[in-house]
């Protein structure tokens, strides 16, 4: 099984470009969602999807747009990247609601850096 | 608002000493869901445990074991036999109780230095 498969795993923009990280998973989860890392602050959820056509702001939802058109797919925009959005991205998904779930994991990708000039 | 903390930033140990990783949590939630991740050098996220607030049962798998103690908002990470490959960074983190919409709030982990 592919799991949460995220693309690309590294990635260099200018200040003002644009770019969508792209995560896709096969496990046929309802949720998914999207955090980044950064040194010595843990990981901060961006964007969440409960399903697909719904989606919500996380904790740091400011400079990122998500959309959710298929239940595979939870792509990751950034309109104008700055350098402050230099960090590391995770994907993750789960089971959603009713679903019996043995370990409750939230599954993750193995994460995009991004850096930001 | 919920909060994790763990209070200790690295740790590093000598090869086969036990180890405990703390974590401390806030919630206003009377149901919540508490989960520890590994990270390896290699980056990637590792599920390690996670723990319903009405499941107070220490847990024990292999040389890991985890102590849950509501009465402290805790929720620490015990190795025992310590080994280099548990040279890692972990992350304690909390949720709110709404199945399948898990918003994982996470400490800024703990580095484990493992020494051989």
């Amino acid at each position: 099984n592919a799991g949460v498969t995220q693309t690309p795993k590294f990635q260099v923009l200018k200040t003002g470009q644009s770019m969508t990280l792209q995560c896709a998973q096969d496990m046929n989860h309802e949720y998914m969602s999207w955090y980044r890392q950064d040194p010595g602050m843990g990981l901060r959820l961006i964007h969440y999807s409960v399903g697909a056509g719904i989606t919500d702001q996380g904790e740091v939802p400011n400079g990122y747009n998500v959309s959710r058109s298929t239940t595979e797919d939870f792509p990751l925009r950034l309109l104008s990247a700055a350098p402050s959005q230099t960090s590391v991205y995770f994907c993750a998904s789960t089971h959603g609601a009713g679903v019996t779930v043995v370990s409750g994991e939230l599954f993750f990708g193995e994460g995009s850096r991004l850096t930001v000039l | 608002a919920q909060k994790v903390t763990q209070a200790q930033t690295e740790i590093s140990v000598v090869e086969k000493e036990d180890v405990t990783l703390d974590c401390v949590y806030e919630t206003r939630d009377t149901t919540y869901y508490l989960f520890w991740y590994k990270q390896p050098p290699s980056g990637e996220l590792v599920f390690l445990i996670r723990r319903n607030s009405f499941d107070e049962q220490n847990e024990i798998s292999g040389r890991y074991s985890w102590n849950f103690q509501k009465s402290t908002s805790s929720f620490n990470f015990t190795i025992t036999a310590s080994q280099v490959v548990d040279s890692a960074v972990y992350f304690c983190a909390l949720s709110e109780a709404n199945f399948g919409n898990e918003k994982l709030t996470f400490g800024t982990g703990t580095r484990l230095t493992i020494i051989p």
